[in-house]
């Protein structure tokens, strides 16, 4: 039971350059989530998940595209990376959408861009 | 607005107990967690509250006051391995998460 995992785990980008995330699950959690953490700042959501085929948009989306095919899986992609997203992204998940909705975290992704 | 606000650093010595204090404005309260983040790794949880007062659970403690917008987390006997950041998250009216940026806690032999 590997719980969330993250590929890759450091990448360096050059501005404009696109790339994908991967993040998987393996505890059958219907809702899945995209975070960014910044120094000094509290973990912020991107975009998530309320199960297979769904997504919505976070407190920061700009920037970032997200599909979910298959329930395991929720890839989250730069279509053409900035400065700014230089950041550490972290993937979660959870069972439920209410109360005790404890969020499950995978060991993230530093991305610098360059 | 939502705001969650943490103190930035915190230091104790080994064997003492600190209390980690946490307060939230949000939109809705559906509770309010605590987890643990050692430097480079993800954030693991510790607690839950949803109902007003304390939850123990071996050397760590959560306190929840509704009416007052406030959370503490203590821990006693702090050993060095609980240097980590401590990081507090509300869940709001639509159960999503609203994060503080989270207090680092520096153990001191």
């Amino acid at each position: 039971n590997a719980g969330v995992t993250q590929t890759p785990k450091f990448r360096v980008l050059k501005t404009g350059q696109s790339m994908t995330l991967l993040c998987a699950q393996d505890m059958n959690h219907e809702y899945m989530y995209w975070y960014r953490q910044d120094p000094g700042m509290g973990l912020r959501l991107i975009h998530y998940s309320v199960g297979e085929g769904t997504t919505a948009k976070g407190e920061v989306p700009d920037g970032y595209n997200v599909s979910r095919l298959k329930k395991q899986n929720f890839l989250l992609g730069l279509e053409s990376a900035a400065p700014s997203q230089t950041s550490v992204y972290f993937c979660a998940s959870s069972q439920r959408l209410a109360e005790y909705n404890e969020q499950f975290f995978g060991p993230g992704t530093r991305l610098t861009v360059l | 607005g939502q705001n969650i606000d943490q103190p930035t650093e915190m230091t104790a010595t080994e064997g003492a107990i600190v209390q980690i204090n946490c307060t939230y404005q949000t939109s809705g309260f559906n509770g309010l967690f605590w987890y643990q983040q050692h430097a480079g790794e993800a954030p693991t949880f510790l607690s839950y509250n949803v109902l007003d007062g304390l939850e123990e659970k071996g050397r760590f403690s959560s306190f929840l006051s509704r009416s007052k917008g406030y959370s503490y987390l203590l821990l006693k006997e702090l050993q060095m391995k609980d240097s980590a950041s401590y990081l507090c998250a509300v869940s709001d009216s639509n159960y999503q998460l609203i994060w503080g940026a989270g207090t680092k806690l520096i153990i001191k032999p």
